[in-house]
């Protein structure tokens, strides 16, 4: 059974970065995209980022300038920074799979961890 | 970016009821639109993939039907572990989209 599991800071600074690695197991990180999806307080579903085991990434254009993801094969473990960390950055952050192509669905998830934003 | 729309944003249902719950891309995504299932505080649960696919695991009483732009999610039978919120996301191009979410309430 695949598992994923955020760590990272849950109280952030505004100004500051924001940074969460999620940790893979019972899956290869080979071969299958690995993605980041927030849901602040009360709203809907946004997806951030998405890198592939191969170190190929791409990111949500409305976050693009601040949002780096990097995947370390070695540790099965892959991550997010996000900077210049505001109040509307709090959210619920995970991270998931999407097994193989980008165009598949998001089948596995990690359980969450809560970030706030604040001073 | 592909804007994904949800009808009805709520709705109130009783055990045993058949609920449909719709979504609409604002341009064709062939059938690349999946179906999730989230509780509160909790992640989201996979159910439909490829538009009418159900995942390994999840009740018949849901299904999945539509391509292009319009797509249903229906649940014959609600059951009491139903009531939750319903997200459709389109996986047709980057940056993936989700719906704003249909919560299906007891009514």
């Amino acid at each position: 059974q695949v598992q994923l599991q955020e760590s990272g800071p849950t109280l952030v600074k505004p100004s500051e970065t924001l940074s969460l690695t999620c940790t893979v197991s019972g899956d290869s990180i080979n071969y299958s995209h690995w993605t980041w999806i927030r849901q602040p307080p009360g709203k809907g579903l946004e997806w951030l980022a998405t890198v592939y085991y191969s170190g190929t990434t791409t990111h949500n254009t409305s976050l693009s300038s601040r949002v780096t993801t990097s995947i370390d094969p070695s540790k099965s473990q892959f991550s997010l920074q996000l900077s210049s960390a505001t109040a509307a950055d709090t959210a619920l952050y995970f991270c998931a799979r999407v097994r193989g192509d980008f165009s598949n669905p998001i089948d596995f998830w990690g359980q969450g961890t809560q970030v706030t934003v604040s001073s | 970016d592909i804007q994904m729309t949800h009808s009805p944003s709520s709705l109130s249902a009783s055990v045993g009821d058949g609920v449909t719950i719709t979504c609409r891309a604002s341009q064709s995504i062939s059938t690349n639109l999946n179906w999730y299932q989230q509780k509160p505080g909790k992640a989201p649960k996979l159910l439909i993939y490829a538009a009418s696919t159900l995942q390994s695991g999840v009740p018949p009483r849901f299904s999945g039907s539509g391509s292009g732009t319009d797509f249903a999610l229906t649940i014959s039978g609600l059951q009491p572990e139903d009531f939750a919120t319903y997200y459709c996301q389109q996986s047709y191009s980057s940056p993936l989209t989700f719906g704003g979410g249909t919560k299906v309430e007891v009514k």
